[in-house]
């Protein structure tokens, strides 16, 4: 079991570029999420999946955001004409109905910031 | 909303002494609450869990007692070490609802 990792773990980049992050849940994980976390606050919702379908999403996932998970593994979150206020940690969960209680699994999260 | 609520503030304590960060929630439904911990230059870690009312949950010498009556999710430690710096964040899911609420964390300092 080696965890939930994302990719990239840092990125830095000019205000209007887009850009897009990587997410592979733990394996046979069905349930994927995304949060958004800026300094000194917790770790805000984003959006969720189950398997492939994106079940529910934050208005704070304005429409500049879009995530995908195709084949019901690994996800990507992209942002379009990225804005300074989009500087923050994005970090991914899964989790496994199966395993009773809905306890999530985060990765290490992937810093980002828009100059 | 479902939310939670921490306690304002860095905790600055000494080594050995008993650490309590207060947590409280508000909820529609019969939520699971959780106590997770993020180590400097590390990802969010479950610390413990509780499902149902006076349920404790513990782990690492960490407890938090989930009371209904109060909607408190309290987290004490009888004797930190330094190696327990680290920010602690209290969180819910509700029943059905698929999403973490989390509060807006504490940041927890010990010195030898």
């Amino acid at each position: 079991d080696t965890g939930v990792s994302q990719d990239p773990r840092h990125k830095i980049t000019k205000r209007g570029q887009n850009v897009t992050f990587r997410c592979d849940p733990i394996s046979e994980h069905n349930r994927l999420y995304w949060y958004r976390q800026t300094l000194g606050q917790g770790p805000e919702f984003l959006t969720y999946f189950q398997n492939e379908a994106q079940l529910e999403k934050s208005r704070l996932l304005s429409d500049r955001f879009s995530a995908e998970r195709p084949k019901g593994s690994f996800s990507t979150l992209e942002i379009q004409r990225t804005e300074q206020g989009d500087s923050a940690m994005y970090l991914c969960a899964s989790s496994s109905r199966l395993e009773g209680l809905n306890e999530q699994f985060f990765g290490p999260g992937t810093r980002l910031t828009v100059l | 909303g479902d939310s939670v609520t921490q306690m304002e503030g860095p905790v600055t304590l000494s080594e050995e002494a008993f650490l309590t960060i207060n947590c409280t929630y508000t909820a529609t439904g019969y939520p699971s609450l959780f106590w997770y911990v993020q180590y400097p230059g590390e990802g969010l870690q479950l610390l413990l869990k509780a499902t149902k009312a006076d349920d404790k949950g513990s782990n690492k010498g960490f407890e938090a007692t989930y009371r209904k009556e109060t909607t408190s999710f309290h987290l004490e430690k009888g004797s930190v070490q330094v190696s327990d710096s680290a920010v602690y964040f209290c969180a819910l899911s509700d029943y059905g609802n698929n999403r973490l609420a989390f509060g807006k964390g504490n940041q927890v300092v010990v010195i030898p």
